[in-house]
């Protein structure tokens, strides 16, 4: 079975520009959430997704925003690009949700703002 | 708000060494909890879990025991291998948040 796939790999932008991300979830996985790394903070929850509703959201501002599609892939995306949002994002899979299934996380997206 | 304390390191070893990184957390419900390890380059791969007190998790010689009384769910590893340097994530869901809630992250460097 193929595992998660980001897409792009690495990603430079610069300063107000906006991005968009990519995740195909696991076959049959139908909750995908996506998480920030940064070396300051650590890993934060952006949001999650279970068949195209977003059931929960992190702390985050507005710039950033998700959707799911009916075959489960989802996109984040980033408006007006900051300084600070250079990291590696991270999206995770999994077949009903954090609480009933572990997450199965992909290799990310290493994105920098310059 | 829920939240996971761990030692940050770095943590170095020698090869067979024992292995111990702490991890306590504070949630408002009965959470599941689970140590991830991210190696170089790569995502973070689920190493165990456990969902109730007590209940010990193991995998690849590493194990963890949620003690409730304590808050606290440590990770062991009785002799550790090179290829076993990664970092290590310990991390909580409470119950129906769908999200996961991670500690800073320990990096474990082992030396042959």
């Amino acid at each position: 079975k193929a595992g998660v796939t980001q897409t792009p790999r690495y990603l430079i932008k610069t300063r107000g520009q906006q991005v968009t991300l990519s995740c195909s979830p696991i076959s049959g996985h139908r909750s995908v959430s996506w998480y920030q790394q940064t070396p300051g903070q650590g890993l934060q929850f952006l949001f999650e997704y279970f068949s195209e509703t977003q059931r929960n959201k992190g702390n985050f501002p507005g710039r950033f925003s998700g959707r799911q599609f009916s075959n489960s892939r989802s996109e984040m995306n980033v408006s007006t690009l900051e300084l600070g949002d250079s990291a590696l994002y991270l999206c995770a899979s999994s077949p009903w949700g954090t609480e009933n299934s572990p997450l199965h996380f992909g290799n990310g997206t290493r994105l920098t703002v310059t | 708000g829920d939240s996971v304390t761990q030692m940050e390191g770095p943590v170095t070893l020698s090869e067979e060494a024992f292995l111990t990184i702490n991890c306590t957390y504070t949630a408002t419900g009965y959470p599941s909890l689970f140590w991830y390890v991210q190696y170089p380059g790569e995502g973070l791969q689920l190493l165990l879990k456990a969902t109730k007190a007590d209940d010990k998790g193991s995998n690849k010689g590493f194990e963890a025991t949620y003690r409730k009384e304590t808050t606290s769910f440590h990770l062991e590893k009785g002799s550790v291998q090179v290829s076993d340097s990664a970092v290590y994530f310990c991390a909580l869901s409470d119950s129906g948040s769908e999200k996961l809630v991670f500690g800073k992250g320990t990096k474990l460097t082992v030396n042959p």
